[in-house]
Formats: C-alpha cells, structure tokens, sequence
C-alpha cells in the first residue's frame, strides 16, 4: 500500500547530540511536511518542501534542519537537542499545494532527550 | 487571520451514545475543512474532508460532518459512538494560498463502557 513511512518510530538521544529522523514516502507526492506535536497539542509546522523547494516556518528554531535528497524521502536534523525538544515528530505529505490541501501523516517519531 | 477554534478540550460519552464535536472557522472564502483522528502515540488519520457541493459530509468510520457557511462552523458527529472511537480530534482548515493546514488545539474524546 501507498503511504508514509517514519523510522525510527521511537528516538533516544542524549542532550545536544546530533539526531536524525528519516520520513519516506511512496505516494509521489510533491509536498512534505516536518511537524513537532507535544503532549495534548496540536501539531506545529516546523518546515515543508513543495518538490525541492525549501519553506522553514519563521519561528522554527536554527537548531532544525531538513534534507530532501529526492521526492521519496525528507530527513529531520536537529542539530543540538535540547530537553524542550522532546516530542512526536510528524512527517506529512501532499499532492499538491494551494489547489488540494489533504495531507497523509506517518505514525510519528517518538524523541526523547536525556 | 485565519483560524480554527476547537471549544471542547474534552469530552466524555457512554459507549452507544451519540456525538457532536464542535469546530468553527475564521475564512473569508469557501475553505477547505478537514477532520483527523489520533490515537494515542499514532499519526493522524483523515477521517473527512470538505471542498464543495453537498454540505453533509460523509467519512470513514462511521463519521459525518456538516458545513454551515452561516455558522462558521464543521461540526463532526458520529450517530453511535464505539470504545474504539477514543481518541484525540482535530479539525483543520487549509490556510489560503499555501500549502499549509491550520489546525485546532483538538478534542480529545473519552468513551465509557
């Protein structure tokens, strides 16, 4: 089946070590989408690709990057996490932009920062 | 701006009763409106979508939602609500222009045997 898919689903990293989280995705959509949702929250759009178009939110902290080396597959980097960093992290994707708004969601990445 | 307003933070029912969760929007134009569902420690689900045309939307799981221009609003409703239905609800509507959705702060739903 067509979806989205997030690994690791659950994260462990250590205060201020680099981490990565990987989203794929097999619907050949042109839009991805990075959200940060913490506990009973709705979700926070970090940042999204419209095909290699780069759109970073203006409240989204330096500390966030992002990596889209192909359609398939976007990548969450955050350079230095911090303990405020915990979260479930949310890759979305979308087939169009302005036109078709529907997104389609992985399960989620559960960070934790010790 | 635009915005969603999500009233009840939560609710509780009984297993076999009916349901309303209440959405209102702020948009000048027709807006695009969406419904998730989320489990505890999942993604989110679309459950229905409003675009056009029939203002009575019908989704998965046994769930509706109706459009009231007049009202502002996209209440979701489920006629029999099932322990299963427990979970977080949010309602979106997507931001003019972009590629972006606005979603409400959600409800989170609780069902008793």
């Amino acid at each position: 089946d067509a979806m989205v898919i997030q690994n690791p689903r659950y994260q462990v990293t250590q205060f201020g070590k680099p981490v990565t989280l990987s989203c794929s995705q097999t619907l050949n959509h042109n839009v991805m989408y990075w959200y940060q949702q913490k506990s009973s929250q709705a979700p926070k759009l970090l940042f999204h690709y419209y095909d290699k178009d780069f759109n970073n939110e203006a409240d989204t902290p330096d500390n966030f990057q992002s990596r889209r080396p192909n359609t398939s597959f976007c990548f969450l980097d955050i350079r230095s996490p911090g303990l405020g960093d915990a979260a479930m992290y949310l890759c979305a994707t979308s087939r169009e932009g302005a036109v078709n708004h529907e997104q389609y969601f992985g399960p989620g990445t559960r960070l934790t920062v010790t | 701006a635009q915005s969603v307003t999500q009233p009840d933070i939560h609710i509780t029912v009984s297993e076999g009763a009916s349901l309303e969760l209440r959405c209102n929007y702020s948009y000048g134009a027709t807006p695009y409106l969406f419904w998730y569902v989320q489990s505890p420690g999942q993604g989110l689900q679309l459950l229905l979508k409003y675009f056009s045309g029939d203002t009575l939307v019908q989704g998965i799981k046994g769930f509706e939602a109706e459009f009231k221009r007049s009202q502002s609003s996209f209440n979701l409703r489920k006629p029999s609500v099932h322990w299963s239905d427990a979970a977080e609800y949010f309602c979106a509507v997507g931001a003019e222009n972009t590629d972006k959705l606005i979603f409400g702060t959600g409800t989170r739903l609780q069902v008793f045997p």
